[in-house]
């Protein structure tokens, strides 16, 4: 079974561009998570999906930050303009679907590295 | 919203030796804690999804007790092994049913020299 792929693995942009961020679940995850992780920080938490829909996004810091998961399978998280204090890594997880989708192991991807000059 | 807190920051213990390490957050509504074990560049791996007071959990040389009336959990490693170097990290739920989403705390950062 593969497992959760996120791409790119690295990238390096200027102040004031746009990134987009991509994120592949394991197949037949309906439960999709971002999560961000800022230097020497905790990893946090940004947004959920189930299937399509935004379950939770009181994560996400601000208006420059787009989530999308339009078909319910992969996802994309765009920024838009970047800021020097979006650096980070950014994950995605998912987990299988049900009730109590939050007790369910959350399997996470590698994580893309966000570097923002 | 949860404050996590897990202690050590780090840790360097010899290859051989046993060692533990401790997560605390709020003891009052309680819906689950998973551990996870991180090395740098890789995915964050889950260990343990600990739902219940007393919960006691093993994979391999790997275990974790769970103490939700006082707040702690603690993640043992006996035999510690150069494999076993990476970031441990502890996450409760801050809601349960399908709502939750994880807490992390900052990690306790194991290495383990041969």
């Amino acid at each position: 079974e593969a497992g959760v792929t996120q791409f790119p693995s690295h990238s390096v942009i200027e102040k004031g561009q746009t990134v987009t961020l991509r994120c592949d679940p394991i197949s037949g995850h309906d439960n999709l998570y971002w999560y961000r992780r800022v230097m020497g920080k905790e990893i946090k938490f940004l947004l959920h999906f189930v299937k399509e829909s935004k379950q939770d996004e009181s994560g996400m810091p601000n208006n420059r930050f787009l989530a999308e998961r339009t078909g319910g399978t992969y996802s994309t998280l765009k920024v838009q303009p970047a800021e020097l204090e979006d650096s980070g890594v950014y994950f995605c997880a998912s987990s299988k679907p049900g009730l109590a989708g939050a007790y369910n192991e959350q399997f996470f991807g590698p994580g893309t590295r966000l570097t923002v000059l | 919203i949860l404050n996590v807190e897990q202690s050590p920051q780090s840790l360097h213990v010899q290859e051989g030796d046993s060692t533990n390490f401790t997560c605390s957050f709020p003891s009052s509504n309680f819906y689950a804690l998973h551990w996870y074990r991180w090395e740098t560049a890789k995915s964050p791996e889950a260990l343990f999804v600990m739902t219940l007071n007393g919960d006691e959990k093993k994979k391999g040389r790997i275990s974790a007790t769970l103490n939700t009336k006082e707040g702690y959990s603690y993640l043992y490693i006996k035999g510690s092994q150069p494999e076993d170097s990476a970031t441990y990290l502890c996450a409760p739920l801050n809601y349960g049913g399908s709502q939750g989403n994880l807490i992390f705390g900052k990690g306790t950062k194991l290495s383990v020299k041969p």
